[in-house]
């Protein structure tokens, strides 16, 4: 499983586009990257998945660059109900996902 | 749409204990995985369960086990409760068993004394 790397906590204000990085050098062919967001005493909420270039919905953009050893999670204009915990995980199809301690992201008025 | 649900929230049990906690899967979907979260710690996988099997299993000891019924839903037992198995308990449904795109229920908060 390929292992990753992220921020332990980012500080942000309202109003302002957040971008965390996350570093998985040993990324394999098959791999899939994926974000999940969550709050205190809550389950983890999907946000984004990709494979490579760019993936948007409706709430985040995900950038992978071509080499996909690293990826970046972009949140536009961020509110304070976005300060949570965001996790950046690797996974290939039926594998268990493996979380960290993933970024803790502290959005201020 | 019926999201996860899980059960119970909350609840106190001491060492030596064992405990059960329950889990439906979100409508439609069939692979229950279950993650133990320590506070401050992100979630840490159990075991994932396909077609009533257990299919994959994370680094728990065999106190650990479940199981899963023809419709789905899943059961995580704990037996010979220890004071480090005080946790948040979290279900995961997701379809066919793919990871990829996991559906969290609001977990099970479990507290040994």
């Amino acid at each position: 499983l390929a292992k990753t790397t992220q921020p332990i906590s980012m500080d942000s204000y309202e109003g302002q586009e957040v971008n965390i990085t996350c570093s998985h050098n040993n990324i394999a062919t098959n791999d899939y990257i994926t974000w999940y967001q969550q709050f205190p005493s809550q389950g983890p909420r999907f946000i984004i998945q990709g494979y490579k270039t760019k993936v948007t919905n409706e709430v985040a953009s995900l950038f992978i660059p071509a080499d996909r050893k690293s990826s970046t999670l972009s949140l536009p204009r961020v509110s304070l109900s976005d300060t949570a915990v965001y996790y950046c995980l690797v996974f290939t199809g039926f594998q268990k996902l493996v979380f960290g301690t993933g970024t803790r992201l502290l959005v201020s008025p | 749409d019926a999201g996860v649900t899980q059960s119970p929230t909350h609840l106190i049990k001491t060492r030596g204990q064992q405990v059960t906690l329950r889990c439906s899967p979100k409508s439609g979907h069939d692979t229950v995985s279950w993650y133990q979260q320590a506070l401050g710690q992100g979630p840490q996988f159990i075991f994932q369960y396909y077609e009533e099997e257990e299919r994959q299993r994370g680094n728990f000891p065999d106190r650990f086990s479940g199981h899963q019924f023809p419709n789905y839903s899943s059961e995580l037992n704990v037996n010979a409760l220890l004071l480090g198995d005080s946790a948040l308990y979290l279900c995961a449904s997701s379809l066919g068993g793919r990871a990829g795109e996991l559906f969290f229920g609001e977990g099970s908060r479990l507290t040994v004394l």
